[in-house]
């Protein structure tokens, strides 16, 4: 079935490191992809998006990487800072239909940033 | 620029019972949509709310409903409350047209239901 699931759930690293938090999803007919961080307590907050015509997006300190021909998806975050510890979720959404603006989550990651 | 806001923060209700979540979406935005967030999960989409009907609809049963009003925010209602109904409700919305990326969707901070 349709899904938009995570390798990783976990994900700790030193600050000053660079993270790399990895999606796959299995509906080709997905055209837009999303990140979101989620702090405790809190809503999911929009980092990145990308849609389905672009390879790499570049944000402040966040590159979206989406490779189709595996359906891949991966959030880089360099120099990771301790706010930066958080649950990312990728979200996938496909125009058209009656699922027009449905976002399909993951499982999600939780990211843990050490000083 | 005001963001999503929802009311109230937390709730709690005894099963059997009512609930009306509340949504105001974000300035130049006029498409609200509502997740359900179970503890530990990622959100699940309810339905989907434009031009005051609903367009779009997750895998949920009729006790959850919703409305969308002229200004843009909505109501999340859900009837005869279960005790799996316990988590965290999720709006989001999107601009229009002109004013950004019409799918995406920017989260409220939430609306804590408990169901005892």
């Amino acid at each position: 079935g349709e899904s938009v699931g995570l390798h990783l759930p976990t994900l700790s690293v030193q600050e000053g490191d660079n993270s790399i938090i990895n999606c796959a999803y299995s509906n080709s007919a997905s055209d837009y992809f999303i990140w979101y961080k989620q702090e405790s307590g809190k809503g999911p907050q929009f980092i990145i998006d990308i849609r389905s015509n672009m390879d790499k997006r570049q944000g402040q300190r966040v590159t979206v990487l989406l490779n189709k021909t595996v359906k891949h998806l991966s959030l880089q975050i360099a120099a990771t800072q301790p706010g930066d510890s958080a649950v990312y979720f990728c979200a996938e959404n496909k125009a058209g239909g009656t699922s027009y603006g449905k976002l399909t989550f993951g499982q999600g990651t939780i990211l843990t940033v050490h000083p | 620029e005001t963001g999503v806001t929802q009311s109230p923060t937390h709730l709690i209700k005894t099963r059997g019972q009512q609930v009306t979540l509340r949504c105001s979406s974000q300035s130049g935005h006029n498409t609200v949509s509502w997740y359900q967030q179970a503890l530990g999960q990622g959100p699940q989409f309810i339905f989907q709310y434009y031009r005051e009907e609903e367009n779009g609809r997750g895998n949920f049963p009729p006790r959850f409903s919703g409305l969308q009003f002229p200004n843009y925010s909505s109501e999340l209602n859900v009837n005869a409350l279960e005790l799996d109904d316990s988590a965290l409700y999720l709006c989001a919305s999107s601009p229009q047209q002109g004013q950004g990326n019409t799918d995406t969707q920017y989260f409220g901070p939430g609306t804590r239901l408990t169901v005892l």
